[in-house]
């Protein structure tokens, strides 16, 4: 199994472009979360799923959208990139609900830069 | 709102020591408590994890204690080697809600 795989690693956005991250699990999994890191701020949830046809916000979901058309891919999109989206994403899956004690599967993150 | 603080932010030891990392959560409700190692360049992943009926937790050099009275735990790694440098979040999750709160972040140097 490959896990949880994110495309891209690195990329560099000018202020109001666009873009899609990838992500994509091969465990079957139901739940999938959006994340951001950034310097000395832990982990953010953006937006989670718990399973294909279902996404809710999480504490940061400004200026960005998700769709789960698939139990395998929950991407998630930036219209009109700003300085402030500046951070390292990761996507993460888990079999069942953080409130059944599920361990989570990250990704291995994508760093994106807006200037 | 539900918060978990983390410290230190940063944690130097000589190799072979031990090293201690600590969390407080506000929320009384949670009940499992994960902590994860993020190495550079990669994904957070899941070192060891305890659940509120338990106190202690083992696992060869690295153990994990609660509080659940003092609402804190802890991360111990002993006979530190340089592969444990990595920074360590500490999670709780929120029971009926599909989230943790993770802390901030400890960037741990083990020297040689």
């Amino acid at each position: 199994n490959a896990g949880v795989t994110q495309t891209p690693k690195f990329r560099i956005l000018k202020i109001g472009q666009s873009m899609t991250l990838q992500c994509t699990q091969d465990m079957n999994h139901n739940y999938m979360y959006w994340y951001r890191q950034d310097p000395g701020m832990g982990l953010k949830l953006i937006y989670y799923s718990v399973g294909a046809g279902i996404t809710d916000k999480g504490e940061v979901p400004n200026g960005y959208n998700v769709s789960r058309s698939t139990t395998e891919d929950f991407p998630l999109r930036l219209e009109l990139a700003a300085p402030s989206q500046t951070s390292v994403y990761f996507c993460a899956s888990s079999y069942s609900a953080p409130s059944t004690n599920e361990k989570l599967f990250f990704g291995s993150g994508t760093q994106l830069s807006v200037l | 709102g539900e918060n978990v603080e983390q410290h230190p932010s940063t944690l130097s030891v000589q190799e072979g020591d031990s090293a201690v990392i600590k969390c407080t959560y506000s929320d009384s409700a949670s009940n499992y408590f994960p902590w994860y190692k993020q190495e550079l360049g990669k994904g957070p992943q899941l070192i060891i994890d305890i659940r509120s009926n338990v106190g202690e937790k083992k696992d060869q050099r690295i153990a994990v204690t609660l509080n659940k009275t003092a609402k804190h735990f802890s991360l111990h790694i002993t006979e530190t080697q340089p592969e444990d440098s990595a920074v360590y979040f500490c999670a709780a999750s929120i029971p009926g809600t599909y989230k943790y709160i993770f802390g901030t972040g400890t960037r741990l140097k083990v020297l040689a």
